[in-house]
């Protein structure tokens, strides 16, 4: 089976400023995307940033990066250049690159921007 | 762009009501899912589908049906609500192929009395 792991329930930042938002996993399956989905107090979940399981490189998304560590099962969120409208709540998200497979989503963490 | 269409937005149920929420979708993807969101966690896969006329039982599907009777349509219903289905419900759907990248509509906030 597989489990996403957050464990910053919050996170506290001053705008400008690069936050690294953590996230472990567990999987046996060789083949898996890895995901980050924003969702602010509005309610909807946002997709920000894939790292598929046999990518080289990290994955960059404009002011988001995927520090993906594939021997530690990482896949931390980088945010560089906070901004207030950052603030919301960060969900981590895997699933298996078979058909239909649903997304497992940590618990998430809570982003907040100050300035 | 509408993508992913969530109705209604907002519902509250007494004990024992029915009551189905729509989701629609216009990206022709092949695959939809319904999920729950409890506060405090991530979301939970209830039902999906992998095309038309096909369901499956994600990880809670107690208590709900589904039905796909047409691909850009995904429906869930409540037979007889109770207070344990007191959540947000998403709907999300995804290509067939690729990243399986899910892309979730506005959610629907549901209280059982």
């Amino acid at each position: 089976a597989q489990k996403i792991t957050q464990t910053q329930p919050g996170m506290f930042v001053q705008e400008k400023e690069a936050v690294t938002l953590d996230c472990t996993y567990d999987t046996s399956d060789p083949s898996y995307g890895l995901f980050w989905y924003k969702q602010p107090s509005s309610g909807e979940m946002i997709f920000l940033i894939y790292q598929g399981s046999y990518d080289q490189q990290n994955a960059t998304e404009g002011r988001y990066s995927l520090n993906f560590q594939k021997a530690r099962k990482s896949a931390n969120l980088v945010i560089s250049a906070s901004q207030l409208g950052d603030s919301a709540m960060y969900f981590c998200a895997m699933t298996l690159n078979q058909a239909g497979t649903a997304l497992i989503f940590g618990k998430g963490t809570t982003l907040s921007v100050s300035s | 762009n509408a993508g992913v269409t969530q109705t209604p937005k907002f519902r509250v149920l007494k004990t024992g009501q029915s009551m189905t929420l729509l989701c629609a979708q216009d990206m022709n993807h092949e695959y939809m899912y319904w999920y729950r969101q409890d506060p405090g966690m991530g979301l939970r896969l209830i039902h999906y589908s992998v095309g038309e006329g096909t369901t499956a039982k994600g990880e809670v599907p107690d208590g709900y049906n589904v039905s796909r009777l047409k691909k850009q349509n995904f429906l869930l219903g409540l037979e007889s609500a109770a207070p344990s289905q007191t959540s947000v419900y998403f709907c999300a759907s995804s290509y067939s192929r690729g990243k399986n990248i899910q892309y979730f509509g506005a959610g629907t906030r549901l209280s059982v009395l």
